[in-house]
């Protein structure tokens, strides 16, 4: 079957720089997305990942290995409003998004 | 109004109950969905809209019937549900109409709904 592992939940400290890692098993594999939710907010997209490599934009990073199946959100400067889910998608063969059940990233100051 | 809106944000219901969830985008994209949202557990695609066509079922209940009048607005008239139904209910909006769920999606804010 097909399947997103990510950490459920990940604390860390305001200026610290965290990863987030999320782990896929597709049928086929065409991307793979990192999504922000805030409580109580919509989902928003953060970025978008098909070939292997580290793709910065701001404090935000994300990379793939396609190899290895293997994506990771890398925050850096943290701040307080990073507090939020961050959910990880892949998209595979039939262009279908299989999500993963996000993980929630407290912040402490 | 920008993005994607949806109407209302809280609900609650008995099971006898009918109500509608509205979605309204303005964004000019082709395709709309509905997805599912409990805790802890990952976003469930329910219905595709393309170019106002349902393009996908994702075995949902008969309970939750779509609507889509147009490429702007999407309902979901829910009807006898039931209390394990209590959950987001999140509409997005793609620019993409070819089938499938390629690019970036663009989320409401959810209606929360609550069935006793």
């Amino acid at each position: 079957g097909q399947n997103i592992d990510q950490p459920t939940e990940m604390t860390a400290t305001e200026g610290a720089i965290v990863q987030i890692n999320c782990t896929y098993q597709t049928s086929g594999f065409n991307g793979l997305f990192w999504y922000q939710q805030h409580a109580g907010e919509a989902p928003t997209f953060l970025s978008y990942n098909v070939l292997d490599g580290l793709e910065e934009k701001g404090r935000f990073s994300s990379f793939l290995s396609r190899s290895k199946g293997y994506s990771y959100l890398l925050l850096k400067e943290l701040q307080m409003k990073d507090s939020a889910s961050y959910l990880c998608a892949a998209l595979d063969s039939n262009y279908q998004l299989i999500w993963g059940a996000g993980t929630k990233l407290i912040i402490k100051p | 109004e920008t993005g994607v809106t949806q109407t209302p944000r809280h609900l609650v219901m008995g099971m006898t109950n009918k109500k509608s969830l509205k979605c309204e985008q303005h964004l000019g994209h082709n395709a709309m969905y509905w997805y599912k949202q409990s805790a802890k557990k990952p976003l469930e695609l329910m219905f595709v809209y393309n170019f106002k066509e349902q393009t996908e079922n994702n075995s949902v209940p008969s309970r939750f019937s779509p609507e889509c009048p147009n490429s702007s607005h999407l309902f979901l008239h829910l009807h006898t549900l039931q209390p394990e139904d209590s959950a987001l209910y999140l509409c997005a909006s793609s620019q993409d109409g070819a089938g499938g769920q390629v690019g970036e999606l663009f989320f409401g804010e959810g209606s929360r709904l609550t069935v006793l």
